[in-house]
């Protein structure tokens, strides 16, 4: 089974500032994903990206990186430049090769002042 | 761009009442889920389905029930709504070949009073 903690409950930062976002992971798998996904204010899930539990190479998606230390079992998110439309509630998901499931946090509240 | 719908978006119903929650998918998507939601707090998968006819309970035991007969379709229904069903629902399909990640529909928002 796998359990995630994303010790963050709420970061508020003002636009432009980076911001990261920490992500923790349990899971006795040896194989297996994890993925962050986004829920802005209107409610719908947005997948930001899904990762390999034998990929260890940080991604960059634009203003988006992410930083995977499979040692510490962390996955943490990275916006930099924050902007006001970043403002949500990120997830981060774990799930083993096996499985279907998704193992949800409580997430991170992000705000991002003007 | 993700092609999966839930109706209705908002849905305000007294209690006892019987209810169905839509969910449809245009993807071919032979998996989908059901998560509930309480506001700010995290998803808890209630049913999933692996393909037609295939249903199974998720980790949040669930009053609910849910039917897949059709491929794209796969509503949720509350037989007797009760204000503790106050949440969000949300919807979400996977597919083997899109790397299994989970695209979710917009949710139903659900009060019970």
């Amino acid at each position: 089974a796998q359990k995630v903690t994303q010790a963050q409950t709420e970061i508020s930062v003002v636009e432009k500032e980076d911001v990261t976002l920490d992500c923790v992971y349990e899971t006795r798998d040896t194989t297996y994903y994890l993925f962050w996904y986004k829920q802005p204010p209107s409610g719908e899930l947005v997948f930001l990206i899904r990762r390999n539990s034998f990929d260890e190479q940080n991604e960059i998606s634009g203003r988006y990186s992410w930083n995977f230390q499979k040692s510490t079992s962390s996955f943490n998110f990275t916006i930099t430049a924050s902007q006001v439309v970043d403002s949500a509630v990120y997830f981060c998901a774990p799930v083993g090769q096996g499985a279907q499931k998704l193992v949800f946090g409580q997430g991170t509240r992000l705000t991002i002042n003007p | 761009e993700a092609d999966i719908y839930q109706t209705p978006r908002y849905l305000v119903i007294g209690t006892g009442k019987k209810i169905t929650l839509e969910c449809s998918q245009t993807m071919g998507h032979d998996k989908m889920y059901w998560y509930q939601q309480d506001p700010g707090m995290e998803l808890h998968l209630i049913h999933y389905s692996y393909g037609v006819n295939s249903t199974e309970k998720g980790d949040l035991s669930s009053e609910s029930t849910v039917s897949r007969i059709r491929t794209e379709h796969f509503p949720l229904t509350l037989e007797s709504a009760r204000p503790s069903h106050t949440s969000q629902y949300l919807c979400a399909s996977s597919e083997l070949r899109q790397r299994n990640i989970q695209y979710f529909g917009a949710g139903t928002r659900l009060s019970v009073l």
